[in-house]
């Protein structure tokens, strides 16, 4: 495996479900992000963590969970979400956060569905 | 605060043929890095191109060249001899303290 993956690519649920979105990143990057995607919309940061502290929450509702086990591993539980949460979540890692020429690489994201 | 604006919603071009995706952002930062990143319908954003904002040239690679005017702050990408592969969404980003902030793209299609 190379670059960013991410688990699993398309996901449909419920209300009251609970899921988790899974991101691996094979760079040997410290720095990992979670982005949403809607339709219509930019880009959303939602969470950034660095060397597994988390360094930013953009306001996102708490039926958002991430988790940094480690610097490879990022995962965002969900639960109990709403049909507007439905979107493309992207999952992104650098090497570092500081310095404007950190470049964010990018996986091929979850599609994710709420009925 | 920083933003950025692609005014470009949809643009098509003929195979072959260079084409240009506008850029401009705003930013009271005197440091910055501007990218830019293609997104096809699978969903995965591709990196294609890094400018800093202190760099005196502009920066190209392969088929992608971004011409940068620090002075009108825009930062354009350039796809010479466009290919059928080539159409996709482009997203224009700069850095926003350690993070980024992500324009509402360009859609980009190529016609044979």
């Amino acid at each position: 495996e190379t670059g960013v993956t991410q688990t699993p690519r398309h996901l449909v649920m419920g209300m009251t479900n609970k899921k988790s979105l899974k991101c691996e990143q094979h760079l040997g990057h410290n720095a990992m992000y979670w982005y949403k995607q809607s339709a219509k919309k930019p880009l959303e940061l939602m969470f950034v963590y660095n060397f597994k502290e988390q360094t930013e929450n953009n306001s996102v509702p708490s039926r958002f969970s991430p988790e940094c086990p480690n610097s490879s591993h990022l995962f965002l539980h969900l639960h109990t979400l709403q049909p507007e949460d439905s979107a493309l979540y992207l999952c992104a890692s650098s090497q570092g956060l500081a310095g404007v020429e950190e470049t964010q690489y990018f996986g091929p994201g979850t599609r994710l569905l709420v009925l | 605060a920083q933003k950025i604006t692609q005014t470009q919603p949809g643009m098509f071009v003929q195979e072959k043929e260079a084409v240009t995706l506008d850029c401009t952002y705003d930013t009271s930062d005197p440091s910055y890095g501007l990218f830019w990143y293609k997104q096809p319908s699978s969903g995965e954003m591709i990196f294609l191109i890094y400018q800093g904002s202190y760099d005196q040239q502009n920066a190209t690679e392969g088929r992608y060249s971004l011409n940068f005017q620090k002075a009108r702050k825009s930062a354009n990408l350039v796809i010479s001899a466009s290919q059928l592969g080539d159409s996709a969404m482009y997203f224009c980003a700069m850095t926003r303290g350690q993070n980024f902030v992500f324009g509402p793209g360009t859609r980009l299609s190529v016609l044979p």
